[in-house]
């Protein structure tokens, strides 16, 4: 089975604060993916990564950055983070003959 | 760009089928998906389907596909409490970027 672990499920930080959530899977998948989700809006895709050291703009990119600087970690960085920026945050890992599977979230409270 | 729809909330009682539908706009679209979400989980992936087929069943799950109307449906069969969650819809062109619906929230009532 695919297993796709997120270092945090509650995480509280303070507005300003530089927060890293971390992703690592381990079955060799080529992509990775980090999403948002917010009541009634569904998944927003932030940043996916299709190799090491690759990385591609989402929709919602705006007050993020990633790093993947190994093929089984993909990182999520706030830089300074913000109130509206509180949310579930959803990591996945995918390959070509596999679809995305995910993790269980990180629930993201900034005050 | 690609969109896809989704009605927000069904209500069904235990024993009854469930169908949750799924509207999307990308006519090029190779793979559909169903995901789950349990409160306080992530996403489980629970079937998908390729586009050139009609209908796949797995166990209780049947997954329709009307490609000309662009239309996906997900049927449970005799749904249970455990059932209660909040279903995607999703597609993708390649295989790795996917467009999600807003989801579902099914409630099964005992």
């Amino acid at each position: 089975d695919v297993k796709v672990t997120q270092s945090s499920r509650y995480l509280v930080k303070r507005t300003g604060e530089k927060v890293f959530l971390e992703c690592v899977q381990d079955m060799d998948h080529e992509n990775m993916f980090w999403y948002r989700q917010d009541p009634g809006l569904g998944l927003r895709l932030i940043y996916f990564s299709y190799d090491v050291k690759m990385k591609e703009k989402g929709d919602i990119p705006e007050g993020y950055s990633v790093s993947r600087e190994k093929k089984e970690r993909f990182s999520l960085i706030l830089e300074s983070a913000s109130t509206n920026q509180t949310s579930m945050y959803l990591c996945a890992s995918s390959s070509i003959v596999q679809p995305q599977h995910f993790g269980d979230g990180t629930r993201l409270s900034i005050l | 760009g690609e969109d896809v729809e989704q009605s927000l909330f069904l209500s069904v009682r235990e024993g009854d089928s469930s169908v949750i539908n799924c509207t999307y706009t990308d006519s090029s679209s190779t793979y559909l998906y169903w995901y789950k979400q349990e409160p306080g989980a992530g996403l489980q992936l629970l079937t998908y389907i390729f586009s050139n087929m009609d209908m796949k069943q797995d166990q209780r799950l049947t997954v329709l596909l009307n490609k000309k109307d662009k239309h996906l449906s997900l049927r449970i069969a005799d749904t249970q409490t455990g059932d209660s969650a909040i279903y995607f819809c999703a597609e993708t062109e390649y295989g790795n970027k996917l467009v999600f619906g807003a989801g579902t929230i099914l409630r099964v009532k005992s």
